[in-house]
């Protein structure tokens, strides 16, 4: 049971370039969640899936799009990256439906980008 | 619209001193609150949650934390501070309402533990 694995580690990205960060989970969990971390800010959520098809904008979406097929995966793409978007970006899941909003969020290790 | 506030930045503490790392939130209806460590260059580990029942909140590693819904807080505490605790620690909330359990962090509070 590894829980939730992010790819890659690192990446340095150029300005305008694309990529997509990986996020698996092997809890069955239901509900999957991106977040970005920046110095001093916390973190804030980009994008959430309620399940496999469904998925919704959190608080800071802009430049950023994600897509569920499974229950497993939640990738997160960067279209055209640009500096704002260096951030340190962290997936997690929990299993959400049924629970009445009591279950825990796990983290993966995180994806550290850097776009010059 | 439910946020949180971790009011310090850093809290310097001696090993073997207790710790207590502040935390005030707000939400519409009963709230459930969280509390994440984070190690240098890890991701975020839970350490406790409050959903209902006793205020006082036992974690991981010796960690505790009271929930007071007069003062709208849940600060994190532990009776004997280690240098190993030494790490950035979050506060998160989220309503018993709504849907996705969607949580809200604090900006965290870097706790400092020396010898």
């Amino acid at each position: 049971n590894a829980g939730v694995t992010q790819t890659p580690k690192f990446r340095i990205l150029k300005i305008g370039q694309s990529m997509t960060l990986q996020c698996t989970q092997d809890m069955n969990h239901n509900y999957m969640y991106w977040y970005r971390q920046d110095p001093g800010m916390g973190l804030k959520l980009i994008y959430y899936s309620v399940g496999a098809g469904i998925t919704d904008k959190g608080e800071v979406p802009n430049g950023y799009n994600v897509s569920r097929s499974t229950t497993e995966d939640f990738p997160l793409r960067l279209e055209l990256a640009a500096p704002s978007q260096t951030s340190v970006y962290f997936c997690a899941s929990t299993s959400g439906a049924g629970t009445g909003g009591t279950d825990t969020q796990y983290f993966g290790p995180g994806t550290r980008l850097t776009v010059l | 619209a439910q946020s949180v506030a971790q009011p310090e930045d850093q809290v310097n503490v001696a090993e073997g001193n207790p710790l207590t790392v502040k935390c005030t939130y707000s939400v519409s209806g009963n709230p459930y609150l969280f509390w994440y460590v984070q190690y240098p260059n890890r991701g975020l580990q839970f350490l406790l949650k409050y959903i209902t029942g006793d205020n006082l909140v036992k974690g991981s590693y010796g960690f505790e934390a009271e929930f007071n819904k007069s003062q709208t807080s849940f600060h994190l505490k532990k009776p004997s501070a280690l240098v190993s605790d030494s790490a950035l620690y979050f506060c998160a909330v989220r309503a018993n309402t709504g849907t996705a359990s969607k949580l809200t962090f604090g900006t965290g509070t870097r706790l400092q533990v020396t010898l």
